[in-house]
């Protein structure tokens, strides 16, 4: 069990930019989570996966962001046209079959 | 709504003072419970859990039991150490189209001081 790896762990780009993270599950986990996360603030939910199937996405994901998940494993979050405001941490989850979900170290990121 | 509300940091103890951090819920039905503890420049690692009400969730020393009379789900432990210094995460899960997505209160910073 080698844990849920993110990456990259930081990026910085500038406004109008398009950014592209990515997420390697625990390899049993069928069940993938995005969450953002702003200073002082918990993370909060942004979509999920069961398998490749996106079956739910928050209405902060706007449509300038998009994740995938192809072949059920690994799992891609990219977001085009970067403003301010995207500025946080991304952080993605996976999850047993006991609920638990386990997190990522994240990726900061930072929009200039 | 559905939300988690916990008492707002930072909290300043003495090593080997006792640790109270408040959580409380709202929610239909019956979430489970959990507190994340967050080291500095690290991810969210989960602390321990709680599935059904007067279930009692422990790890490291740290406890919380589920109180479904008052919704509620403090942190404890006795005797707290330096290293405990990190952000604490009440979160609950809600299951939504087969999902279990967790709702997270704002966090509490702990600072163990010598």
């Amino acid at each position: 069990d080698t844990g849920v790896s993110q990456d990259p762990r930081h990026k910085i780009t500038k406004r109008g930019q398009n950014v592209t993270f990515r997420c390697d599950p625990i390899s049993e986990h069928n069940r993938l989570y995005w969450y953002r996360q702003t200073l002082g603030q918990g993370p909060e939910f942004l979509t999920y996966f069961q398998n490749e199937a996106q079956l739910e996405k928050s209405r902060l994901l706007s449509d300038r962001f998009s994740a995938e998940r192809p072949k059920g494993s690994f799992s891609t979050l990219e977001i085009q046209r970067t403003e301010q405001g995207d500025s946080a941490m991304y952080l993605c989850a996976s999850r047993n079959i006991q609920e638990t979900q386990y997190f990522g170290p994240g990726t900061r990121l930072l929009v200039l | 709504g559905n939300s988690v509300t916990q008492m707002e940091g930072p909290v300043t103890l003495s090593e080997e003072a006792f640790l109270t951090i408040n959580c409380t819920y709202t929610a239909t039905g019956y979430p489970s419970l959990f507190w994340y503890v967050q080291y500095p420049g690290e991810g969210l690692q989960l602390l321990l859990k709680a599935t059904k009400a007067d279930d009692k969730g422990s790890n490291k020393g740290f406890e919380a039991t589920y109180r479904k009379e008052t919704t509620s789900f403090h942190l404890e432990k006795g005797s707290v150490q330096v290293s405990d210094s990190a952000v604490y995460f009440c979160a609950r899960g809600l299951l939504t189209g087969g999902g279990n997505k967790l709702t997270f209160g704002t966090g509490t910073q702990l600072k163990v001081e010598l």
